[in-house]
């Protein structure tokens, strides 16, 4: 079985400040790591992808993300965030052969404050 | 970007009535798929459709559910009879590859079943 933990539910920041959203993994294959965004009124939007190699990935809108193997993790990051990166940021977990069958975590939603 | 569309964004039926959420993926794309997500829940994987045909399902995807895409029209998700449970959102995505991980989906359909 596999389970994507996302262990804030809500994070307020303010214009300017950094970002850090959470993520642990659960599964004993070799993970597909993802992270969505929502952003109001919007589809899900992938941000950013991790299949191997490098273990920090580079997204879109200056957001990247580490992977971790001895953590099972994949946190978020972002230097210096803006009032439009308001939105509900979701964890994602696959693997090669899981036929785009992804595994979600419950999602961070995050408020950036003027 | 791509966009996936999503009708209706919300419904309100009694319980033991269908309905039909239906969804227009990125043209070109040839898998389609549903995730379900219940309030304050994790989205979870539904079904997932190609070449006219269901791949694979999970166990939310009960007898009484249905998909189809008959002649590239709307990729459609019918519930007949609809049960208290059913009430959650529905999001379609679509996607060019079946192992990526990469899904555009739309907004989402709101089902509530009173």
């Amino acid at each position: 079985a596999q389970s994507v933990t996302q262990p804030d539910a809500r994070v307020t920041v303010s214009e300017g400040a950094s970002l850090q959203l959470r993520c642990k993994y659960s599964y004993s294959g070799t993970p597909y790591l993802f992270w969505y965004v929502q952003y109001p009124r919007q589809g899900l939007q992938l941000l950013l992808k991790y299949y191997s190699g490098d273990p920090v990935v580079q997204g879109v809108n200056g957001f990247e993300a580490e992977f971790s193997k001895s953590n099972s993790s994949f946190h978020l990051r972002k230097a210096s965030v803006h009032w439009s990166d308001s939105a509900v940021y979701f964890c994602v977990l696959t693997s090669n052969s899981a036929g785009n069958k992804l595994t979600f975590g419950i999602g961070t939603r995050v408020l950036v404050r003027p | 970007g791509p966009k996936v569309l999503q009708i209706p964004s919300h419904q309100i039926i009694d319980m033991g009535q269908m309905v039909t959420l239906n969804c227009d993926p990125v043209s070109n794309h040839l898998y389609f798929y549903w995730y379900k997500q219940i309030l304050g829940q994790q989205m979870e994987f539904l079904v997932n459709f190609y070449n006219g045909k269901v791949m694979e399902k999970s166990k939310l995807f009960k007898d009484q559910f249905s998909v189809e895409r008959p002649d590239g029209s709307y990729f459609t998700l019918k519930i007949q009879p609809t049960a208290l449970e059913d009430s959650a959102v529905y999001f379609c995505a679509s996607s060019s590859s079946a192992n990526t991980g990469q899904l555009y989906f739309g907004e989402g359909s709101k089902l509530t079943v009173l």
